[in-house]
């Protein structure tokens, strides 16, 4: 079975510092990998993906992530946080072996800005 | 493109009544759409695929005959939370698979706030 760990229910960093969100996954096989973004009001925004190719994908908003088989990883980054980066974010990860759509979520990292 | 809506934003029911929940896609056709609920400081967790036309999958532990599940149409799945307890309450929200076919092309809706009293 799918698992999604994100190891950190907090981070506070300083605006223009930069940010790094960790995130684990169980999966048999390389799943497919997501980010999302959730913001008060508004749904889950898609930040950036990963099927396959170069493990080192871009986002929108500036961010990227980087897929690392060998850890069963896929940390999402940051170089230079804007206050409007405070929300909550998740990582998901969808089945490849099979023909299902589903994702499992990772139980999320609140992201904090200070000035 | 590619919006989704749920309405109502919020609603407050008292125990033992149903709520019936409205998922949208407002700009495109979506045979499947997701229904999820997520508690404080949890995960969102999957409660059922909706296919349009037919009947609903429903994750285990998730009783189907609590949280009905209606895909109607290409643009509307409902979910009516039937004879609800305090335990019901929670944010509950829907996605809608793109037309595309690109894998677990997944866009969400704003949620809805459930209470019940």
């Amino acid at each position: 079975a799918q698992s999604v760990t994100q190891p950190d229910i907090h981070i506070t960093v300083s605006e223009g510092a930069s940010l790094e969100l960790r995130c684990n996954y169980s999966y048999g096989a390389t799943p497919y990998l997501f980010w999302y973004v959730q913001s008060p009001g508004q749904g889950l925004q898609l930040l950036l993906k990963y099927f396959s190719g170069d493990t080192l994908v871009q986002g929108i908003k500036g961010f990227e992530a980087e897929f690392k088989r060998s850890q069963s990883s896929f940390n999402l980054r940051k170089p230079s946080v804007h206050w409007s980066d405070a929300a909550e974010y998740f990582c998901a990860v969808g089945p490849s072996q099979t023909g299902a759509n589903n994702l499992f979520f990772g139980t999320g990292t609140r992201l904090t800005v200070i000035p | 493109g590619a919006v989704v809506s749920q309405h109502p934003s919020r609603v407050i029911c008292k125990s033992g009544t149903s709520v019936k929940i409205e998922c949208r896609s407002l700009d495109f056709q979506a045979t499947t759409m997701f229904w999820y609920r997520q508690f404080p400081k949890k995960s969102l967790m999957l409660m059922a695929t909706s296919n349009e036309g037919s009947k609903a999958t429903y994750e285990q532990g998730v009783e189907k005959d609590k949280f009905l599940i209606n895909h109607a149409s290409l643009t509307l799945s409902t979910l009516t939370v039937t004879s609800a307890h305090p335990e019901d309450s929670s944010f509950y929200i829907c996605s809608a698979l793109g037309a595309s076919g690109v894998r677990h092309e997944q866009y969400f809706g704003p949620g809805t706030r459930l209470t019940v009293t």
